[in-house]
């Protein structure tokens, strides 16, 4: 129940296009979603969070759409960049409980000119 | 500000041996998280600690691991006798007020390799 899955596990994209990346949950209690960003050789950091009382979320070319009834959201980069290569990974915790927060398997997107 | 820091950077090791990774987390924050990466399992968390006390360790796959925070800007993993299972890259990450959504904050990790 404490599961996160992420799909797809690679992807990759042209440049200006619109990357995707897909999450769903299954424990009705996470209320904090979250997505991270990894370069190689460094460690995640936050790029964008979502809570459950708003559908969605818009940071610059990112967007989190959150689908409470499905249990899903996921992750949209407009315009994409060459820069945006990276792996994304999904994330989800009850803060309610101060739970730890769940990763998903991670999307390695890869971004072509 | 400085991040949080870890060291070592990398680390080659032999089976058997001890290994002591160590972490400063970023001043003033209250959570310190210690996450393992590898290729097949993703980021798993192993334990974590809040004002110093370990909340949660069952993410320690086993008796050969133990994790110390003896203050608020020092905390360790030990693996202890380390197999080739162990091969991973191991990030720490410290957060303010976390329970409340607080950000994570993730050091530049230590790649393990034990031979």
């Amino acid at each position: 129940q404490q599961q996160v899955k992420q799909s797809p596990q690679s992807l990759i994209v042209q440049k200006g296009g619109i990357s995707i990346i897909n999450c769903a949950y299954e424990n009705t209690a996470f209320d904090y979603f979250p997505w991270y960003q990894q370069f190689p050789g460094k460690g995640p950091a936050l790029l964008i969070a979502i809570r459950p009382d708003v559908s969605e979320k818009k940071e610059g070319r990112f967007t989190i759409s959150f689908n409470k009834s499905a249990k899903q959201f996921s992750l949209h980069i407009m315009d994409s960049q060459p820069g945006d290569s990276a792996t994304y990974f999904c994330a989800a915790s009850n803060t309610g409980t101060a739970s730890k927060l769940t990763f998903g398997t991670g999307t390695r997107l890869q971004v072509t000119l | 500000d400085a991040g949080v820091i870890q060291s070592p950077r990398h680390e080659v090791t032999e089976m058997g041996q001890e290994v002591t990774l160590r972490c400063k987390p970023i001043s003033g924050h209250n959570s310190l998280f210690w996450y393992r990466q590898t290729m097949m399992r993703g980021l798993e968390l192993l334990i974590y600690f809040n004002n110093n006390v370990p909340i949660d360790d069952s993410g320690m796959p086993e008796d050969r691991f133990s994790a110390k925070m003896p203050n608020a800007s020092f905390s360790t993993l030990k693996i202890q006798p380390s197999e080739p299972r162990d091969s991973a890259v191991y990030f720490c990450a410290s957060s303010l007020a976390w329970g409340t959504g607080g950000e994570l904050f993730f050091g530049e990790g230590s790649r393990l390799t034990v031979l």
